[in-house]
């Protein structure tokens, strides 16, 4: 079964070092999403791509998220620097084309920053 | 952003009791999805309501959107353990940017 894969699983860091997350949709899926998640709340949408174009990074932090899906293809988040409160699941999902269908989402990766 | 609030925010309930969970905004959407989501997991999708008014009942599970397709419930028919997890609503915007917003999140217990 198709899956949404995403790498690293779990990230300790120190504060002010830089990060990378990286993620591979299921194929096809043209609309790719990065989404914070706070333990227990629901996920923030961050940034969404429509194949290699962002349509949406207006609650990116651009002072120091950055992201890319230079191929259309997977994509990968960068935080630099990091600071505590960054420490929060990053979770990557896609969609096919049309706005009603289902996301599919990775298992994410942890993000703990001290 | 638009916000889509959850209540209640925590629930814990004997397994065979029933629960209602509402996701309230006042923003319009396209359509409404339910996703579940359990520890360490992403979220996966319940369903999908796109018609105000519209009600689907999936096994002891039914959904409704609002009328006025700004709200939407869950509700569950006689609870199990298995049900446990965190519940999303999420809604799509009418922009056609085909964006996703996430409720704030109800996380139920259902106590065997």
């Amino acid at each position: 079964e198709a899956e949404v894969a995403q790498s690293p699983r779990y990230k300790i860091t120190e504060k002010s070092q830089a990060v990378a997350f990286w993620c591979d949709p299921i194929s096809g899926h043209a609309t790719l999403y990065w989404y914070r998640q706070i333990l227990g709340q629901g996920p923030e949408l961050l940034v969404q791509f429509q194949d290699e174009s962002v349509v949406d990074d207006s609650q990116l932090p651009k002072d120091r998220f950055s992201a890319e899906r230079l191929k259309g293809v997977d994509s990968t988040l960068k935080i630099q620097p990091a600071e505590l409160g960054d420490s929060a699941m990053y979770l990557c999902a896609s969609r096919d084309r049309g706005n009603t269908g289902e996301l599919f989402f990775g298992e994410g990766s942890r993000l703990t920053v001290l | 952003t638009q916000l889509l609030e959850q209540s209640p925010q925590f629930l814990s309930i004997q397994e065979g009791e029933n629960l209602t969970v509402y996701c309230n905004s006042s923003s319009v959407f396209s359509s409404l999805q339910w996703y579940r989501q359990e520890p360490g997991e992403g979220p996966v999708l319940l369903v999908t309501v796109v018609t105000g008014g519209e009600v689907k009942k999936l096994k002891r599970l039914t959904f409704q959107f609002g009328d006025a397709r700004k709200d939407s419930s869950l509700h569950i028919t006689a609870a199990q353990p298995g049900d446990t997890g965190l519940y999303l609503c999420a809604g799509g915007d009418q922009t056609g940017a085909n964006n996703l917003f996430f409720g704030t999140g109800t996380r139920l217990t259902v106590i065997p």
